[in-house]
């Protein structure tokens, strides 16, 4: 079964320092997410990503954060000073359209800001 | 914004009994309803989907629900058994806009 694959699975960062995590998604998807968990808390959507734009975000994805795709395969999110509460799990995701298909998570990147 | 409230945060079960988990959400425009299953140290997984052109869904042991009239859909789960223990999550998504809106999550625990 075709999957979404996030690296690393863990990162300890210190604050202030910039992090990429990587992400490559299903090969013929055409929308790409991040989306966010802190501890005990619920998943929270960050960006989509279409057509090499972002296609829609949440207030928490302020200038701070970045998405690219630098190539045909990956998507990377990039966090440019780390704050302390930015300590969460990151899930990368795709879906093959937006009518309402099924999103695929990837098993998601633990980041530490110490 | 949408809104999704879910209930209950934990639900014990014997196995072999049922587990129902309930939400409710806000944007009348919302219009599919994943349900997401989180093993530790994994990634959400859907398990089942709805759409709101339909009001009931079903797939082996697990079923959905949908009260468009009420704004609330639910999870049953039947026969439940210890595989069945892990993090369970709802959604919503609208027409319009790419994002999936989570609940907070229901965290099962089915005894042997």
């Amino acid at each position: 079964e075709p999957e979404v694959t996030q690296t690393p699975s863990h990162q300890v960062t210190q604050m202030g320092q910039e992090v990429i995590l990587r992400c490559v998604p299903i090969s013929n998807h055409l929308y790409f997410y991040w989306y966010r968990q802190i501890l005990g808390q619920k998943v929270e959507f960050l960006v989509s990503f279409y057509n090499n734009e972002i296609s829609e975000k949440s207030e928490i994805f302020d200038d701070q954060f970045s998405v690219e795709r630098p190539d045909g395969s990956n998507f990377t999110l990039k966090i440019r000073s780390t704050k302390l509460e930015d300590s969460a799990m990151y899930f990368c995701a795709s879906t093959s359209g937006t009518a309402n298909t099924e999103a695929f998570f990837g098993q998601g990147t633990r980041l530490t800001v110490v | 914004g949408e809104n999704v409230e879910q209930h209950p945060s934990t639900l014990s079960v014997q196995e072999g009994d049922s587990a129902v988990i309930k939400c409710t959400y806000s944007d009348s425009a919302s219009n599919y309803f994943p349900w997401y299953k989180q093993e530790l140290g994994k990634g959400p997984q859907l398990i089942i989907d709805i759409r709101s052109n339909v009001g009931e869904k079903k797939d082996q042991r697990i079923a959905v629900t949908l009260n468009k009239t009420a704004k609330h859909f639910s999870l049953h789960i039947t026969e439940t058994q210890p595989e069945d223990s892990a993090v369970y999550f709802c959604a919503a998504k609208a027409t319009g806009f790419q994002k999936l809106v989570f609940g907070t999550g229901t965290r099962l625990l089915v005894s042997p």
